[in-house]
């Protein structure tokens, strides 16, 4: 999948705690995108994020979900207390240039919440 | 309010023989499309894509037919092998960016 890189690969999680998903792009991408897909669903769009800088998060509930692109280091999906209903798999991808350049995706993290 | 909408959720056919996948949208703001497929605890893997201005994009086995006027796009795979076997989603974007996936097609190749 082109280099995006995720980790972790799986996480169980009690509910009430917190999930820390990372993401490194494609060497040279500054584009991230997280995805998330429940069981049955397509990918649903989450947050668009450049260095530094959130550029669309309108797919983020609104409560427990942030996401940061640091001038260093990988982007962080944060889910803080999390519930049974955030059990999904998260994808992040990311891209050279926007729009209309070929979006790649990491091979996702499947987090659980007992 | 399902912006792409892929209406079946799987097909089956022969292998050596064309698969068709549809997939209809709404949005007249898309400009780029893209097809994706992906393999069970795996990322997507793009396929292919075209561009508004094309009707047509092809690439090896693989064709991307668009009808702007019907918001309908259709990817052909032929001859289909075993190893096509997959879920194929279709996924817009606009200038915003960001991908508007449908909710896949499971595609099955019979030996």
């Amino acid at each position: 999948n082109a280099g995006v890189m995720q980790n972790p690969r799986h996480l169980v999680r009690r509910r009430g705690q917190e999930a820390r998903l990372r993401c490194s792009p494609v060497k040279g991408h500054s584009h991230v995108y997280w995805y998330r897909q429940l069981p049955e669903e397509g990918l649903k769009f989450m947050v668009y994020l450049q260095k530094e800088n959130i550029i669309d998060e309108s797919g983020m509930p609104k409560e427990r979900f942030s996401a940061e692109f640091p001038k260093e280091g990988p982007s962080i999906l944060r889910i803080q207390q999390v519930v049974r209903g955030d059990s999904a798999a998260y994808f992040c991808a990311s891209s050279p240039d926007s729009p209309g350049n070929t979006i790649y995706f990491g091979e996702g993290s499947w987090l659980t919440v007992v | 309010d399902q912006q792409v909408k892929q209406n079946s959720p799987s097909l089956s056919v022969q292998e050596g023989r064309i698969s068709i996948l549809n997939c209809d949208y709404t949005n007249s703001m898309f400009d780029y499309f893209l097809w994706y497929k992906k393999y069970p605890a795996e990322g997507p893997t793009f396929l292919i894509s075209i561009s508004s201005i094309k009707d047509k994009n092809e690439d090896g086995r693989f064709t991307v037919f668009l009808n702007k006027s019907a918001k309908h796009l259709s990817l052909h795979i032929v001859p289909s092998q075993p190893g096509d076997s997959a879920v194929y989603f279709c996924a817009p974007t606009g200038a915003n960016s960001k991908l508007t996936f449908g909710k896949g097609i499971t595609l099955s190749v019979r030996p």
